[in-house]
């Protein structure tokens, strides 16, 4: 199964933009990039997707590499309730592997 | 409101003692999972059901069973609980079956404890 690398953890202060990246060097012509997120003491929420361009939508963007061997999640102006593990995962027919994800904290 | 239930939120058993965890999902989805979370392990899946009375196994089927009757229900059950099957359990469930781009949904989550 390919597999996503993610950095354990990550700060950012309010109101700044936060670039979450996520290293996906295996990665096969027809998986999609998926980000999720879990809040504390919630399930895991899905955020954004895409296949080869960049998306964006009321959360986040989502930029992925030329080459498709990475990709960076942005949150444009984080908020405290920002404050989550965030998961990228390649999804090949619903198939979801999570990872270690990267908890991002949030600081007022 | 489009959702997936879970129940019950919250459990507290005995080894060998049989229990059912139900999962409801009301937008008509196709695809169901089940997944359990533990520390340092991260999320992974039990159980998935492509449509109804289709089922497989995931990446850690030992000592689960799971049913599709119908397509809004996929219990989860345990026939005899043992104390590794403490942990967090979510319920999951996406619209389409074999579609690498749609969304999945989560339930609330299900903590359990096998004592």
């Amino acid at each position: 199964d390919a597999k996503t690398t993610q950095p354990n953890s990550m700060e950012s202060n309010e109101e700044e933009p936060v670039h979450l990246p996520c290293n996906h060097s295996t990665i096969s012509g027809t998986d999609y990039i998926h980000w999720y997120r879990q809040l504390p003491s919630q399930g895991p929420e899905y955020v954004i997707h895409g296949l080869t361009s960049n998306v964006n939508n009321r959360m986040a963007s989502l930029a992925i590499a030329e080459d498709r061997k990475s990709s960076t999640l942005i949150l444009h102006r984080a908020t405290l309730r920002d404050a989550a593990v965030y998961y990228c995962i390649l999804n090949a027919g619903n198939m979801l592997t999570f990872g270690g994800g990267t908890r991002l904290m949030v600081k007022p | 409101e489009a959702q997936v239930t879970q129940n019950p939120r919250y459990l507290i058993t005995v080894t060998g003692k049989k229990l059912t965890v139900t999962c409801s999902q009301n937008m008509n989805h196709e695809y169901m999972s089940w997944y359990r979370q533990d520390p340092g392990l991260g999320l992974r899946q039990i159980y998935y059901s492509m449509n109804v009375e289709v089922t497989d196994k995931g990446d850690v089927p030992e000592g689960y069973k799971v049913s599709r009757k119908e397509k809004r229900n996929f219990p989860l059950i345990l026939e005899s609980p043992s104390p590794n099957q403490t942990s967090l359990y979510f319920c999951a469930s996406s619209l389409f079956s074999g579609s690498s781009y749609n969304e999945q949904f989560f339930g609330p989550g299900t903590r359990l404890t096998v004592l």
